[in-house]
């Protein structure tokens, strides 16, 4: 089966805390994509990355950064020195069946970092 | 200018009822869908549209009818509505989901008393 997992449903931090959010993934494809969405409590969904399967390079924008590993099938995304406006749900997907319009999405890791 | 809309943002209606959810995309997108999120959050695909042509229908009741007047526009009817529907539902539009991923309405919630 084609899916996205996100073991953590729930992270809780101070803030100034590092966090990371695991992704794992399952798929038939030898091409594919993964993103990860950021869902704050004001509930729009925002787009924050993609990866291709064929790029493994790790991947940092300001204070996120992202883990990509083909051999255990995961998207890692860290958040260092996290602030209270990262609470959010963040939610791992990827695309499926090499219908690159369509994405299958983890359930989400709520994060709620603590002032 | 907001991206993508979808009105309303609320709806609250009863059982039975015929409601209908709008969404308009100013991007140039040429697909369009629409997901819904349950109450755990759960995002899964129902529909999408490529240039007012039908390219996804996942395994939703035929009481969900999508309807694309031209590419900038996707509605959602829903005709007897149930308990089961209250959801967030999205929108969301794109040009190349491999480069720029989706962009998603503010969602719609919808609840079923």
């Amino acid at each position: 089966a084609q899916k996205v997992t996100q073991a953590q449903t729930e992270i809780s931090v101070v803030e100034k805390e590092d966090v990371t959010l695991d992704c794992v993934y399952e798929t038939r494809d030898t091409t594919y994509y993964l993103f990860w969405y950021k869902q704050p409590p004001s509930g729009e969904l925002v787009f924050l990355i993609r990866r291709n399967s064929f790029d493994e390079q790790n991947e940092i924008s300001g204070r996120y950064s992202w883990n990509f590993q083909k051999s255990t099938s995961s998207f890692n995304f860290t958040i260092t020195a996290s602030q209270v406006v990262d609470s959010a749900v963040y939610f791992c997907a990827s695309t499926i069946g090499g219908a690159t319009n369509k994405l299958i999405f983890g359930t989400g890791t709520l994060l709620a970092v603590q002032p | 200018d907001t991206a993508v809309s979808q009105t309303p943002k609320y709806l609250v209606t009863q059982m039975g009822n015929d409601k209908s959810i709008k969404c308009e995309q100013n991007l140039g997108h040429d697909t369009m869908y629409w997901y819904k999120q349950d109450s755990k959050k759960f995002l899964k695909i129902m529909f999408s549209y490529n240039n007012k042509e039908l390219i996804i229908n996942e395994t939703v009741p035929n009481r969900f009818s999508p309807k694309s007047p031209d590419k900038a526009h996707l509605n959602l009817h829903i005709n007897s509505l149930e308990l089961g529907d209250s959801a967030v539902y999205f929108c969301a539009s794109s040009q190349d989901p491999v480069i720029y991923g989706y962009t998603f309405g503010s969602g719609t919630r919808l609840t079923v008393v």
